[in-house]
This record gives C-alpha cells, sequence and structure tokens, in this order.
C-alpha cells in the first residue's frame, strides 16, 4: 500500500498551544497536501508543499517537507477550539494526479 | 474559489436497490473527478479516476460494476452503488480537479460528502 503512516493517531492539547502532527510515505512524490475534516464532513485543503520545497508558512500553519526521510509534518501554532477536526496528509505522485491520504490525525482543542 | 456540490449529503436505502450520487463542480470544469469511500475514523480510500468522456479507472479491488461511475460532462460525475448491500454503507466522497497548477502541484476540491446507510 502506499499509504504512509501519520503520528500520532489523537491529539488532545489546551487552546493557545501548539499542535504538531507527521506523516512519512514510501514513495516519490511530487508534492504532499494536508487537509482538515470536520466530522462527517468533505475535506478542506490547507496547504501545498512541493517535493522541492523544504518549508511552508500559511497563517498559523506551518508545515516541513523532508524527501530524505520521506516525513512532513504539520504545525499549527496558538490553537484554538475551533482547530479540533481531523488533519490528512496526502502524497501526490509524480506520474498521475491521483492523491493518496495517509490515517489522519484526530485534533482536539480544549478551550 | 472552486466549488463542488456533492447530492444527495444522505441517503438511506433498502439492501438490494441502487443509489446514485452526483457530482458537480460549481464553477469550474472539472477534467478529473475522484470518488473515495471512507469509513468511520478511518482514511480516505481511492475508489476510482474518472475523466470527462472516458470510462472510469478503478483501484485494485474495487468493483467496477458494483460501483458504476459515469463523467458525462466536465461539471458532472456519478456514482451509482448497484444491489446496494449494509456492507456498502459508508461516507462516499468525491473530488475535482481543472487540471494541473504550477510545477505539476494539483489541488483538488472536495465534495461535502454522501453518507449511504443500507438496511
Amino acid at each position: 500500500s502506499q499509504q504512509g503512516e501519520e503520528d500520532p493517531q489523537a491529539l488532545s492539547i489546551q487552546e493557545g498551544e501548539n499542535a504538531t502532527m507527521n506523516c512519512s510515505y514510501k514513495t516519490s512524490i511530487n508534492n504532499l497536501q494536508w487537509y482538515r475534516q470536520n466530522s462527517g464532513r468533505g475535506l478542506v485543503h490547507l496547504i501545498l508543499i512541493r517535493s522541492n520545497e523544504r518549508e511552508k508558512h500559511s497563517g498559523r500553519l506551518r508545515v516541513t517537507l523532508d524527501t530524505s526521510k520521506k516525513s512532513s509534518s504539520l504545525l499549527i501554532t496558538a490553537s484554538r477550539a475551533a482547530d479540533t477536526a481531523s488533519y490528512f496528509c496526502a502524497r501526490q505522485a509524480r506520474s498521475n494526479y491521483k492523491l493518496t491520504f495517509g490515517k489522519g490525525t484526530l485534533l482536539t482543542v480544549n478551550p | 474559489g472552486a466549488v463542488v456540490s456533492q447530492h444527495p449529503s444522505r441517503v438511506i436505502c433498502k439492501s438490494g436497490t441502487s443509489v446514485k450520487i452526483e457530482c458537480r463542480s460549481l464553477d469550474f470544469q472539472a477534467t478529473t473527478m475522484f470518488w473515495y469511500r471512507q469509513f468511520p475514523k478511518q482514511s480516505l480510500m481511492l475508489m476510482a479516476t474518472s475523466n470527462e468522456g472516458s470510462k472510469a479507472t478503478y483501484e485494485q479491488g474495487v468493483e467496477k460494476d458494483k460501483f458504476l461511475i459515469n463523467h458525462a460532462s466536465l461539471t458532472l460525475s456519478t456514482l451509482t452503488v448497484t444491489s446496494a448491500h449494509p456492507e456498502d454503507s459508508s461516507f462516499y466522497i468525491c473530488s475535482a480537479t481543472w487540471g494541473q497548477g504550477a510545477s505539476g502541484a494539483n489541488v483538488l476540491t472536495f465534495g461535502a460528502g454522501s453518507r449511504l446507510t443500507v438496511l
């Protein structure tokens, strides 16, 4: 399976704290994307990082990519209760448009 | 921004019946649409890739006769679950793209999902 692993599977923090989620993959990628999913809803695209990039920022989000280790991390700073959701990384292969999703991290931010 | 509408959001049907789920790109032409299936608290599993005007490409293990996909226009793809059984109960999510952006990066826009319950 091309699915990688995300850790932790679940993360519970207090509002204002930072949350870090990690994602590992097995095959070469064109880019890696992070998505958010609220319970029972569709996915919302958060940020995309290309294989030749090492770090990217978007608001309170910071994504890093280490292609030598085949891993990525998503950092959410100064978390809010509204950040409570599942977060998925998705790898896009070089050869096609397909996205392969990781297992996700369920983030709970307690007020 | 790009919007994908998925309908119905919830459907309950009897075992043996067929159910059709629609996925529409509202403000862009979707050259490619993807159908995913998600079990509770699990990841999204790609079922098939649908290109306008051609047959869908199914992932290994997905029954093409069970899950009929039609992408008749650049704004509409449909997934029909034929002769549904309780084990087909799941959350089905479509996504669409208009093609590659800069550097070949491809961002998908997702529908809100359809929760199918087969009794």
